[in-house]
């Protein structure tokens, strides 16, 4: 059973405007979440993580929200760009585990 | 960029016949993990290692072997290849205490 679950296998927005990617979880020991994007025929990157003491973590363009009552996170990117079109994974670990767990992912698509 | 390289980075393969993939890594990072890429299933952990001669179960482990004999060498043995692991197969590194994951640009395995 899926810990980590990306209920959206697309998305697509304009160019400019706001793209949120959500993610769920269901165990409750995750203490650690990370985003990563890919791009065809590349490894995933690292683009954001958060920590579970923490509700909100900002890079740049790129915000990260944590509701832990909810098991629920939310990667933002504002605005968006047409370089943004990639497929944007969410990963959920216990810190001292080293192990992640990883959604199934959401493809997204900037339109110009 | 992390250093992280994988081979072969395509292969076809009949149904029966043994396929090793490597992960090589300049980091010296302790901790490499072998995921399979699926569509729908996104990043599954197959097997990691936390050190030399350390290794450890993922979450779709059967029908696969690893071996780490050297900290910047991971490799992935599938004993008798089936279709069932047409995928691609992804390297990942970490440095414990930071989390993020490091990933290879990936080999996509052909079982016929």
């Amino acid at each position: 059973d899926q810990q980590v679950k990306q209920n959206s296998p697309s998305l697509s927005v304009q160019e400019g405007r706001i793209s949120i990617l959500n993610c769920d979880y269901t165990n409750s020991m995750f203490d650690y979440f990370l985003w990563y994007k890919k791009y065809p025929a590349e490894g995933p990157t690292f683009l954001i993580s958060i920590s579970s003491i923490k509700d909100k973590n900002e890079d740049g363009r790129f915000t990260v929200f944590l509701n832990k009552s909810a098991k629920h996170l939310s990667l933002h990117i504002v605005p968006s760009q047409p370089g943004d079109s990639a497929v944007y994974f969410c990963a959920a670990s216990v810190r001292d585990f080293n192990k992640f767990y990883f959604g199934s992912g959401t493809k997204l698509n900037v339109k110009p | 960029d992390a250093g992280i390289t994988q081979s072969p980075r395509h292969k076809v393969t009949e149904t029966g016949t043994p396929v090793t993939l490597r992960c090589h890594q300049t980091e010296n990072h302790r901790y490499m993990y072998w995921y399979r890429q699926d569509p729908g299933h996104g990043l599954r952990l197959i097997h990691y290692s936390y050190g030399v001669k350390d290794t450890d179960k993922g979450e779709v482990s059967d029908g696969y072997s690893v071996s780490r004999s050297k900290t910047e060498d991971f490799l992935l043995t599938l004993e008798s290849a089936t279709s069932s692991q047409t995928s691609v197969y992804f390297c990942a590194i970490s440095d414990k205490g930071r989390n993020e994951q490091f990933f290879g640009p990936g080999t996509r395995l052909t079982v016929l």
